[in-house]
C-alpha cells in the first residue's frame, strides 16, 4: 500500500544545532514533495517545494533534499531557534494526482 | 483582510444540529480546498474545487455537504454529525488544482466538536 512516514516521536534539539527531519515514503513515483510548517491550532505554512530532478533546495536556514532512489526526502534547519519548534509535515505530488498526499508530521522541539 | 479566513473558529454541536463552516481566500486563487485535521493522523482531503466546479470527493460520507459559490469563497455544510466526526477543519487555496501551482495556502481551521 502507498505510505508516507515521519517520525512520530517528537525530536527534541539543542538550540544552534542542526535539526534533520526526515520523509520516507512507498509505492509512489512523486513528482513534487514539499514541507510544510504547523504551529498549534493554525494551519499549515508552505516552506519548500522541491522536484523529483532536483537533489537539494535551499531557503535561509532551510535545505530540502529529496532521493528517489531511498524513497526520501530529508529536511534540515541550520543554526537552530526555539522559535524553529513547531509541526514539520511533508506532502507529495505525483504527475498523475494533483491531491497532496501527507505525512503525520514530526514534531520539533528546539531547547534554549 | 488577507490570506484565507475561516469561520468560525470553534464550534460545539450536538448530533441532530445543522451548521456551516465558511472559507474566504483574498489571494486570487483558483483552486479551494477542504480538509480534516485528526490527532496523530496525516490531513485527509475531503474536497477540491478548482474554478467554482468540484474536482474531486475523496468518498466524504454525505452529511457533509460542500457549496463553491465563486472562486473565493467555500462552504462546507454539516448536518447530523458523529462525535468521530470532531476534528480540526482546515480550508487551503492553491493558484490552480495541477501539479505546478500547487503550493497550498491554509486558513487557521475551524475546531470542531459534536456532542
Amino acid at each position: 500500500s502507498q505510505k508516507i512516514e515521519q517520525n512520530s516521536e517528537a525530536l527534541n534539539i539543542q538550540e544552534g544545532k542542526t535539526a534533520t527531519l526526515t520523509c520516507n515514503y512507498t509505492n509512489y513515483s512523486p513528482a513534487y514533495l514539499q514541507w510544510y510548517r504547523q504551529d498549534p491550532g493554525r494551519g499549515p505554512v508552505f516552506l519548500l517545494l522541491i522536484r523529483e530532478n532536483e537533489k537539494e533546495k535551499r531557503k535561509e536556514r532551510l535545505k530540502v533534499t529529496f532521493d528517489t532512489t531511498l524513497k526520501q526526502s530529508l529536511f534540515h534547519i541550520t543554526a537552530s531557534q526555539p522559535a524553529d519548534s513547531a509541526t514539520y509535515l511533508c506532502a507529495l505530488l505525483t504527475d498523475s494526482n494533483y491531491q497532496l498526499i501527507w505525512g503525520a508530521g514530526t514534531k520539533l522541539i528546539i531547547k534554549p | 483582510e488577507t490570506g484565507v479566513t475561516q469561520t468560525p473558529r470553534h464550534l460545539v454541536m450536538g448530533m441532530t444540529n445543522k451548521k456551516s463552516l465558511k472559507c474566504e481566500q483574498h489571494l486570487g486563487h483558483n483552486a479551494m480546498y477542504w480538509y480534516k485535521q485528526s490527532a496523530k493522523k496525516p490531513l485527509e482531503l475531503m474536497f477540491v474545487y478548482s474554478l467554482e466546479e468540484r474536482v474531486e470527493n475523496n468518498s466524504v460520507p454525505s452529511r457533509f455537504s460542500p457549496e463553491c459559490p465563486n472562486s473565493s469563497h467555500l462552504f462546507l455544510h454539516l448536518h447530523t454529525l458523529q462525535p468521530e466526526d470532531s476534528a480540526l477543519y482546515l480550508c487551503a487555496s492553491s493558484q490552480g488544482a495541477s501539479a505546478e501551482d500547487n503550493e497550498q495556502f491554509f486558513g487557521p481551521g475551524t475546531r470542531l466538536t459534536v456532542l
